[in-house]
């Protein structure tokens, strides 16, 4: 395992639920970032975090609410998902954002069933 | 609009085997690439990191070249063993839509038979 963790490790919930996904980095890290994976689909960048950009991708539906009170935790708040919105949901974290010459880690993922 | 595509999209092949995994992106204008492999339900693991300056990066059986004029890049495995069995991603850092970000193409899922 890299030093980035996500709580919980899978996540099955209804259209009406509301919930929280949770990553934590241990490497003093200053950007991270939520990604969705869905089937047979590139990795899709949702949400950056960083010290030099804060940035809500506008093409994520508002159903998903990105939260970092500082540069090791990030969350993903969950409400009226849809079936759709099933997929393994990945968090990252990096040196700096920006124009990055550091690697990307990968923390294990959230695995989401919308029921 | 950068495109990353990765081809073959799926490769078995004997233990034992060299073999090249290829990456192509439309747009040169990139700050790095990335590769990474992603085992099934798994996160993903860093392997090459290669700068837009740099020819190639070594990792002990793994090889990444990149050549950015031509949008392309391969990850050279050899001597391939069952281990390696797992889906490979290349991902591309530039600057998109307003943000730096990485684009992934969609991976190249590699069997690799004892």
């Amino acid at each position: 395992e890299t030093g980035v963790t996500q709580t919980p490790r899978h996540l099955v919930m209804g259209m009406t639920n509301k919930k929280s996904l949770k990553c934590e980095q241990h490497l003093g890290h200053n950007a991270m970032y939520w990604y969705k994976q869905s089937a047979k689909k590139p990795l899709e960048l949702m949400f950056v975090y960083s010290l030099e950009e804060r940035v809500e991708n506008n093409s994520v539906p508002s159903r998903f609410s990105p939260e970092c009170p500082n540069s090791s935790h990030l969350f993903l708040h969950l409400h009226t998902l849809q079936p759709e919105d099933s997929a393994l949901y990945l968090c990252a974290s990096s040196p700096r954002g920006g124009p990055s010459h550091y690697e990307q880690y990968f923390g294990p993922g959230t695995r989401l069933t919308v029921t | 609009k950068q495109e990353v595509t990765q081809i073959p999209a799926a490769l078995s092949v004997p233990e034992g085997e060299n073999l090249v995994l290829n990456c192509s992106f439309t747009d040169s204008a990139i700050y790095n690439l990335q590769w990474f492999r992603q085992d099934p339900g798994k996160g993903l693991t860093s392997l090459l990191l290669i700068q837009s300056s740099q020819r190639e990066q070594t990792s002990g059986r793994l090889n990444a070249s990149l050549d950015k004029s031509s949008g392309r890049s391969t990850l050279y495995i050899a001597a391939s063993q069952p281990g390696d069995s797992a889906t490979y991603l290349c991902a591309v850092n530039l600057h998109d839509s307003g943000t730096y970000k990485y684009i992934f193409g969609t991976g190249t899922r590699l069997k690799v038979l004892a």
